[in-house]
């Protein structure tokens, strides 16, 4: 069964530390999104790339987040520094594309708690 | 700018059929999805649909207007296990655009 993995499952940090996520996408997906949910605003769309060219980040505060991909099984998204307000389950997806008929497949999460 | 609504709770009786409602208003439009999410999971694919009408699925139903912006899930023969979140999600050109979903409750 192809999935999509997260590391860490679970994050506890201070306010002010960096964090950094991972994700590997399903061998052969060519399309990786970073999602943030919470309680308050659902699931945002943070970045994603194709090819593992970033081709749109506007949804991250760019003065604090950092996404990247450095090869093709591996997705990073770093905070630096760490806030309260980031404080949220954060998922990778990964896809073929824009134009499928199943959507994508989400990994099991990040939840990031910071204090 | 985008708008999706979804209801935010819903109850139902196991055994029963429920319908969960969401309206959108999107500046393009490449397929409206339906996710699955249990609490503390992630979602999962449960339909799509690109073009007018009912997709059917076993138990579950998709419908989609695109002229009036309106998709609805159907739910037969409830199970306690179909308690989760509905979410409901627009894709414009590549990445899904969600609703805040809808939190169904199954009861006995």
């Amino acid at each position: 069964d192809a999935r999509v993995t997260q590391t860490p499952r679970h994050k506890v940090t201070e306010m002010g530390q960096e964090v950094t996520m991972r994700c590997q996408p399903i061998l052969g997906h060519n399309t990786v999104f970073w999602y943030r949910q919470t309680m308050m605003q659902g699931l945002e769309l943070l970045a994603y790339f194709r090819n593992r060219a970033p081709l749109d980040d506007s949804g991250m505060p760019k003065d604090r987040f950092s996404a990247e991909m450095p090869d093709a099984t591996l997705a990073t998204l770093k905070i630096q520094p760490s806030e309260p307000r980031d404080s949220a389950v954060y998922f990778c997806a990964s896809g073929l594309g824009g134009n499928t008929n199943y959507g994508y497949t989400f990994g099991s999460g990040t939840r990031l708690t910071v204090v | 700018g985008q708008n999706i609504d979804q209801p935010t709770e819903m109850t139902a009786t196991e055994g029963a059929i429920v319908q969960i409602n969401c309206t959108y208003q999107t500046s393009g439009f490449n397929g409206l999805f339906w996710y699955q999410q249990h609490a503390g999971e992630a979602p999962t694919f449960l339909s799509y649909n690109v073009l007018d009408g009912l997709e059917e699925k076993g138990r579950f139903s998709s419908f989609l207007s695109r002229s009036k912006g309106y998709s609805y899930l159907l739910l037969k023969e409830l199970q306690m296990k179909d308690s989760a979140s509905y979410l409901c999600a627009v894709r414009e050109a590549t990445p899904l655009v969600f609703g805040k979903g809808t939190r169904l409750s199954v009861i006995a």
